[in-house]
């Protein structure tokens, strides 16, 4: 059972550069979740979805932007990486009332 | 919006009872849970109280006041493995929207 998967587990990008981060999941869940983790911080939350073909912003959405096509996917992307955005990213999934599954975190560097 | 606050450190001794409190305001309430983190690894759930009162799992139990917006989590029987941080978390917006609140590094002595 691969629950919420995440790719890439590792990237270095030079400022500037721009990416996408892809979580998966197979638990049917309706809402998905990216945060990020600054080392000795608590997760905060980026962008939200709470369905196929809806997004919605969380406590830190700028420089960020995603995109639910699919209901299984939600994807993160940075368009012009900035140092700041160094940090460790995880994906979770969820129903309404149901506990949040979270993927094994995306470790991004920004040089 | 929403805010949680927890105390960042806690320390006890194996066999000990440690107790986690979290206050939040939020602009709506649908639960609060709690989440366990070791060191390089992602957050796994532990608890949840969307009413009033106490839950209990095995060694961990967790509480919920709604009228004081305050919930805590207590480990029993504390083991080595127990060393981690603890995360409270909310849902408002009919549970759409999910915060954390900043941890508390739990450390467990010999």
């Amino acid at each position: 059972n691969a629950g919420v998967t995440q790719t890439p587990k590792f990237r270095v990008l030079k400022t500037g550069q721009s990416m996408t981060l892809l979580c998966a999941q197979d638990m049917n869940h309706e809402y998905m979740y990216w945060y990020r983790q600054d080392p000795g911080m608590g997760l905060r939350l980026i962008h939200y979805s709470v369905g196929e073909g809806t997004t919605a912003k969380g406590e830190v959405p700028d420089g960020y932007n995603v995109s639910r096509l699919k209901k299984q996917n939600f994807l993160l992307g940075l368009e012009s990486a900035a140092p700041s955005q160094t940090s460790v990213y995880f994906c979770a999934s969820s129903n309404a009332d149901t506990e949040a599954f979270f993927g094994q975190g995306t470790r991004l560097t920004v040089v | 919006g929403q805010s949680l606050e927890q105390p960042s450190e806690v320390t006890a001794v194996e066999g000990a009872i440690v107790q986690i409190n979290c206050t939040y305001q939020t602009s709506g309430f649908y639960g609060l849970s709690w989440y366990q983190q070791h060191d390089g690894g992602a957050p796994t759930f532990l608890s949840y109280n969307a009413l009033d009162g106490l839950e209990e799992t095995g060694r961990f139990s967790s509480f919920l006041s709604r009228s004081d917006s305050y919930g805590y989590l207590l480990l029993q029987e504390l083991q080595m493995k127990d060393s981690a941080s603890y995360f409270c978390a909310v849902r408002d917006n009919y549970g759409q929207n999910f915060v954390f609140g900043p941890g508390t590094r739990l450390s467990v002595l010999p």
